[in-house]
């Protein structure tokens, strides 16, 4: 099945303890991505991945990292997490054609 | 860089009625525009798209339609039912490994 997976899917941790979020798809996909949701705000991208070993910043690229080793793995990396990083995190990938798949997401809440 | 504006945030309809949600764009050079549905706990997913070379596009009971020289879209649902309630996003995009730029989104409650 195709399909793009997440870990983990809940997490609670404290202020300052580093952190990582697995991003994972299994439809070969150059383009992927991450998003954080807040109320309000809609979707914004944190960073993107056009390929292995390419990556740039979205619109909300302050306080994450990311790293793309491998064309089917993208993980979110926060080395300090604060507390404006609880957030719903969701990870998409996208091939040649237009549609972009989700993550089914990751509720992330900073201490 | 590109910014998506919707509305409304909030749309509370009858079952049976219709639901319009606009959005508006600022990069004339956008040329894809998708809708997201994105249910209570889950994640966003594709329900119709369109590009600028197509002013409307229709499947079943949502339909979309694009006005370039205003640079705006809407998202239509016809005959709504409850299971159409969700949080809707519009999103932009202008090229091919572009990225999307999403609306901030319309929370639909369809009431029986």
């Amino acid at each position: 099945e195709a399909q793009v997976t997440q870990n983990p899917r809940y997490l609670i941790t404290v202020t300052g303890k580093k952190l990582t979020v697995t991003c994972s798809q299994n439809m070969n996909h150059e383009y992927m991505s991450w998003y954080r949701q807040d109320p309000g705000l809609g979707l914004r991208q944190i960073y993107y991945s056009m390929n292995v070993e390419v990556t740039d910043k979205g619109d909300v690229p302050e306080g994450y990292k990311v790293s793309r080793k491998e064309k089917r793995n993208f993980p979110l990396i926060l080395e300090s997490p604060s507390p404006n990083q609880t957030s719903l995190y969701f990870c998409a990938s996208r091939g040649t054609s237009d549609t972009q798949y989700f993550g089914p997401g990751t509720r992330l809440t900073v201490l | 860089g590109e910014n998506v504006e919707q509305h409304p945030s909030t749309l509370s309809v009858q079952e049976g009625d219709s639901a319009v949600i606009k959005c508006t764009y600022s990069d004339s050079a956008s040329n894809y525009f998708p809708w997201y549905k994105q249910e209570l706990g889950k994640r966003p997913q594709l329900i119709i798209d369109i590009r600028s070379n197509v002013g409307e596009k229709k499947d079943q009971r949502i339909a979309v339609t694009l006005n370039k020289t205003a640079k705006h879209f809407s998202l239509h649902i016809t005959e709504t039912q409850p299971e159409d309630s969700a949080v809707y996003f519009c999103a932009a995009r202008t090229d091919s490994w572009g990225k999307l730029q999403f609306g901030a989104g319309t929370q639909v409650v369809v009431t029986p």
